[in-house]
């Protein structure tokens, strides 16, 4: 069980506009750095999609946004296309674990 | 361009090693740490272990430790999962992933991801 909670499934028509949550408790964890975020295309590898919070890489469309606040981060996807589905991860690190990478247990949108 | 190429993925029987390798270019290897994540079929991601640019220091999930060992070979630009005594919740796709920096076990991210090798464990 992971120390970061995502909804497992998420579903939403083109062109709306759709937010995956990742979540923690702070009686649970230690210090918790910045989340990154990954897109995992259907028979393809996790790519790197949100780094830092709110930053994209070069080549992410800027339809693809993030936040984050005390105890949660979004990952919010405005103009939604078919080629958005896919599997979303959300990533960080825990100063209370050594190694200290976490995952999220990951997010299926499915665009209808 | 980065490119990060796993293979010696297969079938494998319970109880028996394999190791898998990474092939790194378009990046100079030498400077960053590198990971493998695995996912078994169906399943989310999971970090299994990681190797600081130099060899220094090494780390890994509490699910593998003693059975798993990484290495490198810079000279090669190459990564390495040695895996003992298999077992069939070893079952995965393992990702070779690329660091934002020269630790393991910094809180940063992971900027790169081979296609992965697909290790079965069954007999």
């Amino acid at each position: 069980q992971s120390v970061l909670t995502q909804p497992p499934s998420l579903s939403g028509a083109p062109g709306q506009r759709v937010t995956i949550s990742c979540s923690w408790s702070s009686s649970n964890i230690g210090a918790l750095y910045d989340i990154h975020w990954y897109q995992q295309l259907p028979g393809k590898a996790p790519k790197l999609l949100i780094f830092n919070n709110n930053n994209r890489p070069s080549g992410v469309p800027d339809r693809f946004s993030g936040s984050r606040s005390a105890t949660s981060a979004s990952l919010a996807i405005t103009g939604l296309q078919a080629e958005d589905e896919a599997d979303y991860y959300c990533q960080s690190s825990d100063s209370s674990l050594s190694p200290s990478r976490v995952f999220g247990g990951g997010t299926k949108l499915t665009v209808l | 361009e980065v490119h990060l190429v796993e293979s010696g993925g297969g079938l494998v029987q319970p109880g028996r090693s394999l190791r898998l390798s990474c092939v790194a270019s378009g990046f100079t290897f030498e400077d960053y740490a590198m990971h493998w994540v695995r996912q078994a079929p169906g399943k989310g991601l999971e970090w299994v272990s990681g190797i600081t640019w130099n060899s220094g220091s090494l780390g890994y999930a509490d699910s593998v430790k003693g059975r798993f060992t990484i290495s490198r070979d810079n000279a090669r630009n190459s990564l390495y999962l040695q895996i003992h005594s298999l077992t069939p919740e070893d079952t995965a796709f393992y990702y070779c992933a690329k660091d934002l920096g020269t630790y393991y076990d910094s809180p940063a991210y992971f900027d790169y991801w081979g296609q992965g090798a697909l290790v079965t464990v069954s007999s």
